[in-house]
């Protein structure tokens, strides 16, 4: 059972030009999380989504950074117009239900966005 | 809200002795807790979760972590240090109710070396 899928590994986007994370939750998985681990920092929550619906973005930025779950194909994570301050190792996870009887989420190998 | 603190950001100990990693969280509700590892430029790894069953959990790798209600802890400790256990933990909590539901709040991450 592969695990949680996310590319690219490393992404280098100049000033102002756009990143599209993507991720692939483990087959059967249905939630999809984001984080956020800037340096010398641990995760921080950005969003939970389920398919075609965004449960919970209260931890995105309210500019320039969007996410969706498409009822079909990889969750995407989107920034426009990139600063150096957003570079970072974005974190995707996928749980079973996400509700109550499961809060395991399983981890991606994480996408490390480099804003030059 | 949710946080986590863990002590020390750095813990250095000698193969085959004691690790000690220290997590104490606050939560408003019996909290559901986590403990991950992070091996270099890779995703996080679930070690252990409590979920309100038996206050002492086993893990893997020899990892085991006892909740504390009274001391608001969920220290991670193994008998005897592997090299192979040198990476970076991460303490996590989730009350799992209402607007928050699914959303992880992680400590700032204990980095583990292991002397030979």
């Amino acid at each position: 059972n592969a695990g949680v899928m996310q590319n690219p590994r490393h992404l280098v986007r100049r000033r102002g030009q756009e990143a599209r994370l993507r991720c692939s939750p483990m087959k059967g998985h249905s939630h999809v999380y984001w984080y956020r681990q800037l340096p010398e920092e641990g995760l921080k929550f950005m969003v939970y989504l389920q398919k075609e619906n965004i449960i919970d973005e209260s931890g995105m930025p309210k500019e320039r950074f969007s996410a969706e779950f498409p009822k079909e194909g990889p969750s995407i994570l989107r920034i426009q117009q990139v600063v150096r301050g957003d570079s970072a190792a974005y974190f995707c996870a996928s749980s079973q239900t996400g509700g109550a009887s499961s809060y395991e989420q399983y981890f991606g190998p994480g996408t490390r966005l480099t804003v030059t | 809200a949710q946080s986590v603190t863990q002590l020390g950001s750095h813990v250095s100990v000698s193969e085959g002795a004691l690790v000690l990693l220290r997590c104490n969280y606050s939560s408003s509700v019996p909290p559901y807790l986590f403990w991950y590892v992070q091996y270099p430029n890779q995703g996080l790894q679930l070690l252990l979760k409590y979920t309100s069953a038996a206050t002492l959990v086993k893990g893997i790798n020899g990892f085991e972590a006892e909740f504390k209600k009274s001391e608001t802890s969920f220290h991670l400790t193994k008998p005897s240090a592997h090299m192979s256990d040198a990476a970076e933990y991460f303490c996590a909590v989730s009350d799992g109710r209402g607007s928050t539901l699914g959303r992880l709040y992680f400590g700032r991450g204990t980095q583990l070396t292991v002397w030979p």
